[in-house]
């Protein structure tokens, strides 16, 4: 099993808080990725890093932020939830080798009333 | 447009028999083709990877196979039991980009019966 975590694994919160979705991996990899993944829908990357002070977002437009200020670290960030931010958040992690494997974390459930 | 689709939506099977799953892409150019299992309430964990030269890659009773000139793929689980009850995924990269963009389908949501 991948050493990867996030918490928190379910969040109910109300609309207008802000939150912060954690992401740490202790396999040293450079590269991680937050993915935002509906029920029955495919998985959308919204954030990636190739390594510390690197962030850019991916294909899916999202509010949210994040930050690499260390390796082993890729926080997920929401200035203010919306119902629309109801989802499952998944968090990546890949090395620098030839076939670059992801690997996940648990994922975050959240639901915003 | 580059697409992954999986086949078929859902599918339900007796404990002890066999099932393949169907994926059919559009990425180019091609890099390699993963198949992933997420249990509910987790993360993907991969099961095979398979690059333009491989035809089939095996894992335990999974075994993966490769059609690079007709773009399709199928995971073929033998033997199935209680635990294979999960969803399939089939993830394909490209390298038309720095990134390695990868190309997720909607996978296939297996349960298994008793």
């Amino acid at each position: 099993e991948a050493d990867i975590y996030q918490t928190p694994r379910y969040l109910v919160i109300g609309t207008g808080k802000k939150i912060t979705l954690e992401c740490s991996q202790t396999m040293g990899h450079d590269k991680m990725y937050w993915y935002q993944q509906d029920p029955g829908m495919e998985l959308h990357l919204i954030h990636y890093s190739y390594g510390v002070n690197s962030t850019e977002k991916g294909d899916l437009s999202s509010e949210s932020t994040v930050s690499r200020i260390r390796t082993e670290h890729f926080p997920l960030t929401l200035e203010s939830a919306r119902p629309s931010h109801t989802s499952q958040y998944l968090c990546a992690s890949s090395d620098r080798d030839r076939e670059e494997t992801q690997y996940f974390g648990p994922g975050t459930r959240l639901l915003v009333l | 447009k580059n697409q992954v689709e999986q086949s078929p939506q859902s599918l339900i099977i007796l404990e002890g028999k066999n099932c393949t799953l169907q994926c059919n892409y559009t990425v180019s150019p091609f890099s390699n083709l993963r198949w992933y299992k997420q249990d509910t309430g987790r993360g993907p964990v991969s099961l095979t990877i398979m690059t333009f030269s491989e035809n089939t890659k095996s894992n335990g009773r999974y075994t993966a196979t490769l059609d690079a000139d007709t773009k399709q793929s199928s995971l073929h689980i033998t033997a199935s039991q209680l635990s294979d009850s999960a969803s399939y995924i089939c993830v394909v990269s490209d390298r038309g980009s720095t990134l390695g963009r990868l190309y997720f389908g909607r996978g296939t949501q297996l349960t298994v019966w008793p």
